[in-house]
């Protein structure tokens, strides 16, 4: 049961641009949402991150949008960069306990 | 500083057999957890350590199981190996366990193959 889905296995963005990932998710239990980035032959680096009381956080040219109603999540890059073209993953957790949901990933390409 | 370290970073094995997968965390860092990734998806959560205890377990057979040392390491072992179990086995560590470790760092992986 995939409980963090994201919907677009891949994406492509001219460099410069912003590029939007989006992630959605059921349980509505889940307290904390985070974003990881990973290259190749490499472990998810950790991204940025949001808790559920908050409905934005940001850092730097990374912005994290929540959206509890529609039990939405999005990763705004602005501007894209080709550096950022990897797989980003988006998960979630419930405060009470201890595992982590991930979604099964998006494949950013920044064209330069 | 060294990030996670993970040994080996590929094995093959055959079914039925046993593995043992390494891992060392951030130093300082005293929460290790393990998850499976198979090829197209994202990480499955398997097990979380924090001061040497399972603190959490994911929905994963009783064939696997893991532990942690005084050191902070943590070993996953697998059991009686299936085709299935052929995945990338990533390690990760936070400082506390938890709702704290949500920053949590990853290692390299282990690439299990079974055949």
């Amino acid at each position: 049961d995939q409980q963090v889905k994201q919907n677009s296995p891949s994406l492509s963005v001219q460099e410069g641009r912003i590029s939007i990932l989006n992630c959605d998710y059921t349980n509505s239990m889940f307290d904390y949402f985070l974003w990881y980035k990973k290259y190749p032959a490499e472990g998810p680096t950790f991204l940025i991150s949001i808790s559920s009381i908050k409905d934005k956080n940001e850092d730097g040219r990374f912005t994290v949008f929540l959206n509890k109603s529609a039990k939405h999540l999005s990763l705004h890059i602005v501007p894209s960069q080709p550096g950022d073209s990897a797989v980003y993953f988006c998960a979630a957790m419930v405060d009470t306990g201890n595992q982590f949901y991930f979604g099964t990933g998006t494949s950013l390409t920044v064209i330069p | 500083d060294a990030g996670v370290t993970q040994s080996p970073t590929h094995l093959i094995k055959t079914r039925g057999q046993h593995v043992t997968l390494r891992c060392s965390p951030i130093s300082g860092h005293k929460s290790v957890s393990w998850y499976q990734q198979v090829l197209g998806q994202g990480p499955q959560f398997i097990f979380q350590y924090y001061e040497k205890e399972e603190r959490g377990r994911g929905n994963f057979p009783d064939r696997f199981s893991a532990r942690q040392f005084p050191n902070y390491s943590s070993e996953l072992n697998v059991n009686a190996l299936l085709l299935g179990d052929s995945a990338l086995y990533l390690c990760a560590s936070s400082l506390v366990g938890g709702r704290a470790s949500y920053e949590q760092y990853f290692g390299p992986g282990t690439r299990l193959t079974v055949t």
